[in-house]
Order: C-alpha cells, then structure tokens, then sequence
C-alpha cells in the first residue's frame, strides 16, 4: 500500500530533551515536506526537500533539523525543543511539484512540557 | 508573499444540502495550483480537488466542485448532497507554478458541520 508513515503518533516530551520524528515513504517520491499545524493557523511548512542531499528552509524552520540521506526519509529533529513547539506535525510527499498531489502521514502530536 | 484566506472559520449544512466555502488569495504570479484538503476527526488530510491556474474550467470531483475566479483571486468549494462524512475541517492550499513552487500554503481552515 502507497503511504506515508511517521513515528510516533504521540508524544509528550520536556524542554530540551532531543528528539526525532521520522517519516518514511515508500511510493519513490521525490519531494517531501514538514509542516506543523496549529489552531487558526493552518498548516505552516517546516523545511522542504527537493531530493536526497537537497533540503530548504520552509515558513518556520526555527527550532528544527532536518536531513535526507535516502530518498524514502526525512526525520524532524528538534535539538533542544521548546514549549512553543507543542503543536500536530504532518510529513507529506509528492513525486513532483505543480499539480501533483501530496500525499500526508498520519499526523504526529508532540507536547513539549 | 502569498497568502490564502479562508473567512469562515466554521459553518454548517443540512444533510443532502449544498454549502459553498470560501477561500481567496494573494499572488502576482500567473502560473500556479489550487487545492481543497479535507481533514475528518482521523487528523488525515485527504485531497478533495485542485485547479490550475490557467485552465478556466472549473474542477468537479462527483459531489465536490470549485467556483474559480482568477481575476478575483477566489476559490470556492462547493459541496452538494452534503453527508455526514463530509463533516470535517477544510483547507484551501496555494503552490506557485515552476521550480520555485516548493511549498504548499493553507489558509486558516474551516470546519464545516454536517446536521443530520
């Protein structure tokens, strides 16, 4: 089955205690991308990757880390992450950019205390 | 920058009703795409439908269609025969056109309610 997978699903974790989320895709995708998402806010573009090697800065890359040593992966990593990173974090993936659909895991919600 | 805007932060529809959400955007770029995502209670953001800017007609998918009126900026989403399941948030999403089209941006959301 085509899908974006990501772990955990659930997490609650203190201030400054490293920490990495992963994704994973398996339909060879090119492009993958973070966002978080808070309330009245929409969803906000983290860090992009256009392919293995090529990552950018999104809307809000603060506070975060990302790498792309095989095209199917792309952990989140918040080094030392922040009350205010408390938010629902979506990895998504599309084979090309314009019309192609991206397709999104199944969300990861991360409390930071 | 672009921007989308979505003005109604929650509505609602009588089941087997029409409802029409709006959504409006900020760009000076001619080539660029249009999306509606839905978002149940699973928190799974499922693609509904999309548009590109330089075709003029407008995209239907089954009960979901988009009012598209480039020189307004405007991009409604109208659902008829509304059904329970279409109850969920909906966002309107932004890609500018080419290579620079990287990311996606979403407006704010709107949470429809379905009323049985």
């Amino acid at each position: 089955e085509a899908q974006v997978t990501q772990n955990p699903r659930y997490l609650i974790t203190v201030t400054g205690k490293k920490l990495t989320v992963t994704c994973s895709q398996n339909m060879n995708h090119e492009y993958m991308s973070w966002y978080r998402q808070d309330p009245g806010l929409g969803l906000r573009q983290i860090y992009y990757s256009m392919n293995v090697e090529v990552t950018d800065k999104g809307d809000v890359p603060e506070g975060y880390k990302v790498s792309r040593k095989e095209k199917r992966n792309f952990p989140l990593i918040l080094e030392s992450p922040s009350p205010n990173q408390t938010s629902l974090y979506f990895c998504a993936s599309s084979l090309k950019l314009g019309i192609y659909e991206q397709y999104f895991g199944p969300g990861t919600r991360l409390t930071v205390t | 920058a672009q921007t989308v805007t979505q003005s109604q932060p929650e509505m609602s529809v009588q089941e087997a009703e029409t409802v029409t959400l709006s959504c409006t955007y900020d760009t000076s770029e001619s080539d660029y795409y249009l999306f509606w995502y839905k978002q149940p209670p699973s928190r799974q953001m499922i693609l509904v439908i999309r548009q590109e800017a330089y075709k003029q007609q407008n995209a239907t998918e089954n009960r979901f269609s988009v009012n598209f009126q480039k020189a307004a900026k405007s991009f409604s989403l109208k659902i008829s025969d509304s059904q329970l399941g279409d109850a969920a948030m909906y966002f309107c999403a932004y890609r500018r056109g080419g290579a620079s089209g990287s990311r996606l941006t979403f407006g704010e959301g709107t949470q429809l309610t379905v009323n049985p």
